[in-house]
């Protein structure tokens, strides 16, 4: 089945950028999800299809994805976005239709 | 306002059979579209997906636990129901079942997670 590798780790300080990647065998011709998991509360969804935000989620949250390679990028970073994130694909061409990436924790220095 | 809510057995021996239950508001499985999945998370580890079932009641299940795995909705009360088989000390994990709007590949409803724990 489809694989997606993410690092596991990212820092970053306050206010800098944080960038969050998510490689797949052209993972640029599917739709790439990411989801911010703080502990001990379920994943929430912080950008769908790519690039585009769900109702609520700060403007600082962006995603792009080409080639083989997606990238979560979070602007102006905030001690609250410390999480772990993981990205997410359907895989429509497999019987493992969902694919979750590791994970990546990423920790506000 | 959409609600997800996972209910089960907080311990299972090793080799009994796991019956979760997702009990859901404020959308219909029956709606062209609609699905709901189950993901797992074992503690301290990544999320995994392990089954999907949607309106028409086609169902998906993760390759390497398909032997293992049944899902089944009963649309009149809203509940998806996960069975998972011969249950291991290595299932222990936090159960989530979350929802797949029409027309989208993405999980935008989330329910709380159960922690399942194997253990004699």
């Amino acid at each position: 089945s489809y694989v997606l590798t993410q690092p596991p780790s990212v820092s970053v300080a306050p206010g800098q950028t944080a960038r969050i990647t998510c490689g797949g065998n052209n993972i640029g011709s599917k739709s790439v999800h990411w989801y911010q998991q703080k502990p001990g509360q379920a994943p929430v969804l912080v950008v769908y299809d790519d690039s585009d935000r769900p109702s609520g989620i700060p403007e600082r949250f962006s995603g792009s994805n080409s080639g083989n390679t997606a990238t979560l990028t979070i602007s102006r970073v905030e001690a609250g976005d410390e999480a772990d994130y993981y990205c997410q694909v359907w895989d429509s061409s497999s019987d493992h239709l969902v694919v979750f990436g590791g994970g990546t924790k990423l920790t506000v220095l | 306002q959409v609600t997800l809510r996972e209910s089960g057995p907080a311990l299972v021996k090793p080799t009994q059979t796991l019956t979760l239950t997702c009990t859901f508001s404020g959308f219909s499985l029956s709606t062209s579209g609609m699905c709901v999945s189950w993901v797992r998370q074992p503690p301290g580890k990544a999320l995994e997906w392990l089954a999907l079932i949607d309106w028409d009641d086609d169902k998906y299940y993760s390759t390497s636990l398909k032997t293992r795995l049944t899902i089944s909705k009963d649309t009149s009360k809203n509940q998806v129901v996960l069975t998972m088989t011969n249950m291991d000390p290595v299932d222990t994990a936090t159960y989530y079942c979350a929802r797949v709007t029409t027309g989208t590949t993405y999980f935008d409803y989330w329910g709380q997670g159960t922690l399942v724990t194997v253990s004699s």
